[in-house]
């Protein structure tokens, strides 16, 4: 069955330091697809990013970079030079495709806190 | 651009009151829908998807009911509200042909 895991519950650094997120997933499929999300306070979900399981190139994106090792099923999120507006709760998810639609599964999420 | 409205913010509603919650997505066509439930503690539960008009499906037992009278809008749905059934309900989209789905604002339930 397509589980993921966020093993970190909360996260405390203080401002510009480095943090990584961890993420575990199990999956059968060959196929699927994973993805960060953040929440901040204010509760909505904002998608980060979306990784297919036949790519495995790292990805940066100012701050924001995310490692993608299928070898060990894991898609780390990593933070750099991390903010208080970081400050939120992030999701890992992953997708299988059902006959007509995308079931995401989500991980439990990792709260983060930046402290200034 | 697409954009996902959700109301109200926030309700307060007695225990065996009805419920109804509505989300509407602007800019695209046909979207796959989502009711999800976030509980206190984090977790995303999904509620119901749906594929097109008229056509809903229920990943969990529970005492609420989803509908989709238009193409873009999305209703959740109870007739007697239960103290379990607090939290915070998210609705969301996604294209036919894509994976990701995008959230609405949320809307943060209190059955007292």
């Amino acid at each position: 069955a397509q589980k993921v895991t966020q093993a970190q519950t909360e996260i405390s650094v203080v401002e510009k330091e480095d943090v990584t997120l961890d993420c575990v997933y199990e999956t059968r499929d060959t196929t699927y697809y994973l993805f960060w999300y953040k929440q901040p306070p204010s509760g909505e979900l904002v998608f980060l990013i979306r990784r297919n399981s036949f790519d495995e190139q790292n990805e940066i994106s100012g701050r924001y970079s995310w490692n993608f090792q299928k070898s060990t099923s894991s898609f780390n999120f990593t933070i750099t030079a991390s903010q208080v507006v970081d400050s939120a709760v992030y999701f890992c998810a992953l997708s299988e495709r059902k006959t007509s639609y995308d079931k995401v599964i989500f991980g439990p999420g990792t709260s983060l806190s930046v402290i200034p | 651009s697409q954009t996902i409205h959700q109301w109200p913010a926030t309700l307060v509603q007695p225990v065996g009151s009805p419920l109804s919650l509505e989300c509407t997505v602007e800019g695209t066509s046909n979207p796959n829908l989502y009711w999800y439930r976030q509980a206190a503690g984090r977790g995303l539960q999904l509620l119901f998807y749906s594929v097109g008009i008229g056509q809903i499906s229920s990943e969990v037992p529970q005492n609420l009911s989803a509908s989709r009278p238009q193409d873009r809008q999305f209703i959740l749905s109870s007739k007697k509200l239960l103290l379990s059934d607090s939290g915070f309900y998210l609705c969301a989209w996604s294209p036919p042909a894509n994976y990701e789905q995008y959230f609405g604002p949320g809307t943060r339930l209190t059955v007292t």
